[in-house]
């Protein structure tokens, strides 16, 4: 069964400190990948995407993304966070009938000035 | 152009209660869900619609029903409400199903 894996449920990093999420996903074809953000009281905005194509993809707010077939990651990486990065982040992959995203449990993450 | 908006935002019942949660889209897309967020559980599929007229359900759907009223509304409707279905609920929708997924701000819902 497909499924989406999220290590770690709460990081805490330094403002202007770089950022590495973790995401690793089980499936038998080639994923279609998501990363999106929720901050608090709000709905789900995309981060971004990965279908097919250059393995880094760049998204909004400079975040960025590494496809690895070999391990099965989709790791999102920020080089410098902002104190309005703090919010919760969820990895997902487009299931093989395409009629659902299956999501990570999310990672929350927390900014110290 | 206001994405994907759902009514209300927040909503307390009584077990047993009902009520209709609506979501719209104006981006013109096929395809609409209904998804629910827990705690430490990410966001699961209740139903879905892949074009007007269908309907699908997802992989918690029990308790629950959807009607896609035309291609821009998606609602879902709990007949009997139970503390167990106190959750946020999530519409989103997408040009295909092959495609990124546009969610609204979701619904708070508790009940008692």
């Amino acid at each position: 069964a497909q499924s989406v894996t999220q290590p770690d449920i709460h990081i805490t990093v330094s403002e202007g400190a770089s950022l590495e999420l973790r995401c690793n996903y089980s499936y038998g074809a080639t994923p279609y990948l998501f990363w999106y953000v929720q901050s608090p009281g709000q709905g789900l905005q995309l981060l971004l995407k990965y279908f097919s194509g250059d393995t880094l993809v760049q998204g909004i707010k400079g975040f960025e993304a590494e496809f690895k077939r070999s391990q099965s990651s989709f790791n999102l990486r920020k080089p410098s966070v902002h104190w309005s990065d703090a919010a919760e982040y969820f990895c997902a992959v487009l299931s093989g009938g395409y009629n659902k995203l299956i999501f990570g449990a999310g990672t929350r993450l927390a900014v110290h000035p | 152009n206001a994405g994907v908006t759902q009514t209300p935002k927040f909503q307390v019942l009584k077990t047993g209660q009902s009520m209709t949660l609506q979501c719209a889209q104006d981006m013109n897309h096929n395809s609409m869900y209904w998804y629910r967020q827990d705690p430490g559980m990410g966001l699961r599929l209740i139903y879905y619609s892949a074009s007007e007229g269908t309907t699908d359900k997802g992989e918690v759907p029990n308790g629950y029903n959807v009607s896609r009223l035309n291609k821009r509304e998606f609602s879902l409707r709990l007949e009997s409400a139970a503390p167990s279905q106190t959750s946020v609920y999530f519409c989103a929708s997408s040009e295909i199903r092959e495609d990124t997924q546009y969610f609204g701000p979701g619904t708070r819902l508790t009940v008692l």
